[in-house]
């Protein structure tokens, strides 16, 4: 089946610094990625949907501008956190849509000393 | 390992309920979770259940679990085709596991 991958697995940075994560769809073009932070007790919440070539679109209540996507090409999408602080620290995690089909990478934990 | 089942598909007449069921292998999970994809769009939080909660109804929608046997399962009651989606079972606390999710499909 499909394959999406993100690097890196686990990050931890300072507090003020900018953290980019990878997702990529590894043998197949996707068009549409979709950018999810996971949270307690509400689990995965979806922050934005990236498409290939155009500006992402998000969620409401998601600062566009501390998280940055950019969907470069049909099997790359990255997630760049701004300015990190330690409330940013959590899980994140991609899916890349094939047809209806979404598969999902592996995530990426980021904590923010 | 970690392991979340559903079936594909479903179909169901407009008006009537539909059940979905799914099948989980972490017994550890404090939360299970239903998410709807409509199509073209990402996985919405449909509704969540607390694992020492056997069931958890919300408007039209009713989830039932079942710990022992790790059953979970979705009910839409009245359904309409506006809950024509894909949904999708998971559990996990600190890593998430999605089943495959089901395709609801209502018959006029």
């Amino acid at each position: 089946g499909a394959v999406v991958s993100q690097h890196p697995s686990r990050v931890i940075c300072k507090s003020g610094t900018s953290v980019k994560i990878e997702c990529r769809s590894l043998d197949f073009q996707a068009t549409t990625m979709f950018w999810y932070r996971q949270f307690p007790k509400k689990s995965l919440m979806l922050m934005a949907t990236s498409n290939e070539g155009s500006k992402a679109t998000y969620e409401q209540g998601v600062e566009k501008d501390k998280f940055l996507i950019n969907h470069a090409s049909l099997t790359l999408s990255t997630l760049t956190v701004t300015s990190a602080h330690p409330e940013d620290s959590s899980f994140y995690i991609c899916s890349a849509r094939q047809g209806d089909t979404q598969y999902f990478g592996p995530g990426t934990r980021l904590t923010v000393l | 390992g970690e392991d979340v089942e559903q079936s594909l598909f479903l179909s169901v007449r407009e008006g009537d309920s539909s059940v979905i069921n799914c099948t989980y292998t972490d017994s550890s999970s404090t939360y299970l979770y239903w998410y709807k994809q409509e199509p073209g769009a990402g996985l919405q939080l449909l509704t969540y259940i607390f694992s020492n909660m056997d069931m958890k109804q919300d408007q039209r929608l009713t989830v039932l679990l079942n710990k022992k046997d790790k059953h979970l399962s979705l009910r839409i009651a009245d359904t309409q085709t506006g809950d024509s989606a894909i949904y999708f079972c998971a559990e996990g606390d600190d890593k998430i596991i999605f089943g495959k999710g089901t395709r609801l499909h209502i018959l006029p």
